[in-house]
């Protein structure tokens, strides 16, 4: 069965201090391997596809990473506007319509 | 990306009422369409997937004449809540995949801002 663990659950951050959130996962036949960005309330917002071991692909303060096991989010200098929770998903099997699967999250708090 | 909206963007209801939320594209082909539940605190769940035309496609668990939905165009799909009560409660958002200036978008799911709903 497909499955998404994110870890750590919440994640608060000074201002400025780098880390890094964390994606275990299990899928038959990796489609894509995705992070959205949730702010309270609202939908989430497309980040990042990844979609083979050893692809990285960078936004503005973020990058993300995937190997065959997992993916990490790193988060560099973080700012208090990047405070949110951040999900990852997956996708798995073939079809146009291969449904995705979504962790629970990682509340992501920074302080000014 | 794909611009997404969703009407309303909160709704109060009566027990037993039924809601009929919408999900619209505006720049983009949405051949499938997939509706979500989220409760406080926990991720999204998916409901249903739905392509074009098409009936919809339910999870296991989720009702489907409880929750109707409708995908008849490409650009709008709407779930309705049939005699909602009190634990149906929740947010729900859309999502869609398709195409975006003749440019395969099928890849990606891109969401719309979500619809609070809070039943009595």
């Amino acid at each position: 069965e497909d499955q998404v663990t994110q870890s750590p659950e919440a994640l608060r951050l000074q201002e400025g201090e780098s880390s890094s959130l964390n994606c275990s996962y299990t899928v038959s036949g990796l489609r894509g391997l995705f992070w959205y960005r949730q702010d309270p309330g609202k939908g989430p917002e497309f980040l990042f596809t990844l979609y083979s071991a050893g692809e990285e692909k960078e936004k503005e303060r973020l990058k993300a990473t995937l190997t065959k096991k997992e993916s990490f989010l790193h988060i560099t200098a973080p700012k208090p506007e990047d405070s949110a929770t951040y999900l990852c998903a997956v996708q798995g099997g073939w079809g146009s319509a291969s449904k995705i699967i979504f962790g629970s999250g990682t509340r992501l708090s920074i302080r000014p | 990306g794909a611009v997404v909206s969703q009407h309303p963007s909160w709704v109060i209801c009566k027990s037993g009422t039924s809601v009929k939320i919408e999900c619209r594209s505006l720049d983009f082909q949405a051949t499938t369409m997939f509706w979500y539940r989220q409760f406080p605190k926990q991720s999204l769940m998916l409901m249903a997937t739905s392509n074009e035309g098409s009936k919809a496609t339910y999870e296991q668990g989720v009702e489907k004449d409880k929750f109707l939905i409708n995908h008849a165009s490409l650009t709008l799909s709407t779930l309705t809540v049939t005699s909602a009560h009190p634990e149906d409660s929740s947010f729900y958002i859309c999502s869609l995949s398709g195409t975006s200036g003749g440019v395969d978008r099928t890849d990606t799911q891109y969401f719309g801002p979500g619809t609070r709903l809070t039943v009595l």
